[in-house]
């Protein structure tokens, strides 16, 4: 596996279900990000892991609960969604060594809340 | 602070027209710029950066060219193809913000044959 992958790729959960979305990296990259993307809004940020510590939490509902728990891995823990959290989530890499530091994108999960 | 506005969509083109997506930003000294492209079903891939003023990114036959006097940032191509159909964003990052990323809403583009 090269890059940034995403698992699952789709998902569909009831507002009760617990699930969980699983970003890896194999870029050797210190940062990674959790992103929301909806239909006909800007790409929203949500989790920021710098070395495995959270540097940024843009005002998430706590029904997303993030872990990294190495550099290479990212979790989304999943519970008691709404449907307005159906969305596109992205997950990003990237260094921070150097002075531009372009971030790699996962191919995203589908995420469906019925 | 740090944003990105770029041109609302969706744009549609014949082929082997020539394509604008206009970028403008805000930010303080000299930011990093990016345009990424999102393919239908998959996430962004970067597409061409520039990292200081009057650098030209390129790839692809896609150019943008960092413009700090009008704080610029505009996608140009000179004839598109079908199979450059996706979503465009412009992007910014700056060493005052910890490198975080500022992304533009995206512009929807569409070639068709």
């Amino acid at each position: 596996e090269t890059g940034v992958t995403q698992t699952p790729r789709h998902l569909v959960m009831g507002m009760t279900n617990k699930k969980s979305l699983k970003c890896e990296q194999h870029l050797g990259h210190n940062a990674m990000y959790w992103y929301k993307q909806s239909a006909k809004k800007p790409l929203e940020l949500m989790f920021v892991y710098n070395f495995k510590e959270q540097t940024e939490n843009n005002s998430v509902p706590s029904r997303f609960s993030p872990e990294c728990p190495n550099s290479s891995h990212l979790f989304l823990h999943l519970h008691t969604l709404q449907p307005e959290d159906s969305a596109l989530y992205l997950c990003a890499s990237s260094s921070t060594s150097g002075y531009y530091n372009e971030q790699f994108f996962g191919p995203g999960t589908r995420l469906t809340v019925l | 602070g740090n944003s990105v506005t770029q041109m609302e969509g969706p744009v549609t083109l014949s082929e082997e027209a020539f394509l604008t997506i206009n970028c403008t930003y805000t930010a303080t000294g000299y930011p990093s710029l990016f345009w990424y492209v999102q393919y239908p079903g998959e996430g962004l891939q970067l597409l061409l950066k520039a990292t200081k003023a009057d650098d030209k990114g390129s790839n692809k036959g896609f150019e943008a060219t960092y413009r700090k006097e009008t704080t610029s940032f505009h996608l140009e191509k000179g004839s598109v193809q079908v199979s450059d159909s996706a979503v465009y964003f412009c992007a910014l990052s700056h060493s005052n913000t910890g490198n975080q990323f500022y992304f533009g809403t995206g512009t929807s583009l569409t070639v068709i044959p």
